[in-house]
């Protein structure tokens, strides 16, 4: 079972240029998630969607913009990279939005380097 | 607002060595609490949750118990084995917001190796 897949793992970026984060799920599953990583804290929501066609900004959403045009698919932008803008990037999906109850699946991951 | 803090890392462990990682949180009301892993090239896996406070969850071996009284929820393990090297975060959560769904709060993460 895929699960959750982001594409691509890596990447390195140079200040200004632009770039598309991909995430699909084949799980059927309505909640997307996009979060980042930093050194020393936890992942921090950018943006989150809650059904095909629809988006909403989380807690770090500047300088990001979403789609989720499929329902299996999340993508996340990056129109003009800054070097605060390094990072990992996580992909998410749940069944719900009832996070208290319900299980939130995973990608791998995505190292971006913005230089 | 809510939060989590987790021990900082890494943890370095021998073989069947007790594991304790310390989380405890900050919250408004009566969240649920959360133990995700992250093993080396994988994603994030749920790895073992509590719904209320004096419950303990457990999976693979590893417990933690849900106190409100001290707020926390730390993991432990009674023998590490080298298969448990990763990463692992402590999260919550709580209510449900106006955008139709509770966000998860993450804790920073704590690295663990174990070594044979």
């Amino acid at each position: 079972n895929a699960g959750v897949t982001q594409t691509p793992k890596f990447r390195v970026l140079k200040t200004g240029q632009s770039m598309t984060l991909l995430c699909a799920q084949d799980m059927n599953h309505e909640y997307m998630y996009w979060y980042r990583q930093d050194p020393g804290m936890g992942l921090r929501l950018i943006h989150y969607s809650v059904g095909e066609g629809t988006t909403a900004k989380g807690e770090v959403p500047d300088g990001y913009n979403v789609s989720r045009l499929k329902k299996q698919n999340f993508l996340l932008g990056l129109e003009s990279a800054a070097p605060s803008q390094t990072s990992v990037y996580f992909c998410a999906s749940s069944y719900s939005g009832d996070q208290m109850n319900t299980e939130a699946f995973f990608g791998q991951g995505t190292r971006l380097t913005v230089v | 607002g809510d939060s989590v803090t987790q021990m900082e890392g890494p943890v370095t462990l021998s073989e069947e060595a007790f594991l304790t990682i310390n989380c405890t949180y900050t919250a408004t009301g009566y969240p649920s609490l959360f133990w995700y892993v992250q093993y080396p090239g994988e994603g994030l896996q749920l790895l073992l949750k509590a719904t209320k406070a004096d419950d303990k969850g457990s999976n693979k071996g590893f417990e933690a118990t849900y106190r409100k009284e001290t707020t926390s929820f730390h993991l432990e393990k009674g023998s590490v084995q080298v298969s448990d090297s990763a990463v692992y975060f402590c999260a919550l959560s709580e209510g449900l917001f106006s955008g139709g769904y509770n966000k998860l709060i993450f804790g920073a993460g704590t690295r663990l190796a174990v070594h044979p």
